[in-house]
């Protein structure tokens, strides 16, 4: 079974300032794929970034980019120019596949409680 | 807005009481989730339909019955629960395309509350 580790209970930044959040995994399947997702004081699931496993390149979206370690297992998320809005939880989740099903089933970290200071 | 749209927003209701927990989503999308999330913890997959079918089932109580009447309804039939069955319950779909990681998209949820 597929692991997920969030090391990172709270975190702080400042507004402006660069934040890293930190994901590692523990899997013996080759080809996945991580994702991270906020969900605001508002309740909603929402994607923040995709990282295919197959693909060295690190993924990016805006102000976000991950930095994806395959060898290592890790799976970190930073967050440039934070914003206000950026205030959150961020779950670090892993894919795995079902066999008998044609998709895929999400394993959650614990999650990192990031909030941003004015 | 969310394209994943949640009924009712807020539930109360009894042990005895039977409810009905609402999804729907017009992506067209052919996989349907049901999660259970705690207070401080992320959410527990309960269970998976594709193409209106369930496939996957994580080991829930009976009093938990999952249906999906066509490929844009999701409904979750609450019966007998217990207090610790309190909870934010999330719907999400995604597409299906084998193993090509589609992502999840969320609904709001359903904050529930057994009194």
């Amino acid at each position: 079974a597929q692991t997920v580790t969030q090391s990172q209970p709270e975190m702080s930044v400042q507004e402006a300032e660069t934040v890293t959040l930190s994901c590692t995994y523990d899997t013996s399947e080759n080809n996945y794929y991580l994702f991270w997702y906020k969900q605001p004081p508002s309740r909603q699931m929402i994607l923040v970034i995709r990282q295919e496993a197959y693909k060295q390149q690190n993924a990016t979206e805006n102000r976000f980019s991950v930095n994806f370690q395959k060898a290592a297992k890790s799976f970190s998320l930073k967050i440039s120019d934070s914003q206000l809005g950026d205030t959150a939880m961020y779950f670090c989740a892993f894919m795995s596949f079902n066999t008998n099903f044609g998709n895929e089933k999400l394993t959650f970290g614990t999650g990192t409680r990031l909030t941003i200071i004015p | 807005d969310t394209e994943v749209t949640q009924t009712p927003k807020h539930l109360v209701m009894g042990m005895t009481n039977k409810k009905s927990l609402k999804c729907e989503q017009h992506m067209g999308h052919r996989a349907m989730y049901w999660y259970k999330q705690k207070a401080k913890k992320p959410p527990e997959l309960m269970f998976v339909y594709s193409y209106e079918k369930l496939s996957i089932n994580e080991s829930v109580p009976s009093r938990f019955s999952p249906e999906c009447p066509n490929s844009s309804l999701l409904n979750l039939h609450l019966h007998a629960l217990q207090p610790e069955d309190s909870a934010l319950y999330l719907c999400a779909s995604s597409q299906v395309r084998g193993r090509s990681g589609q992502p999840q998209h969320f609904g709001d949820g359903t904050r529930l509350s057994i009194l």
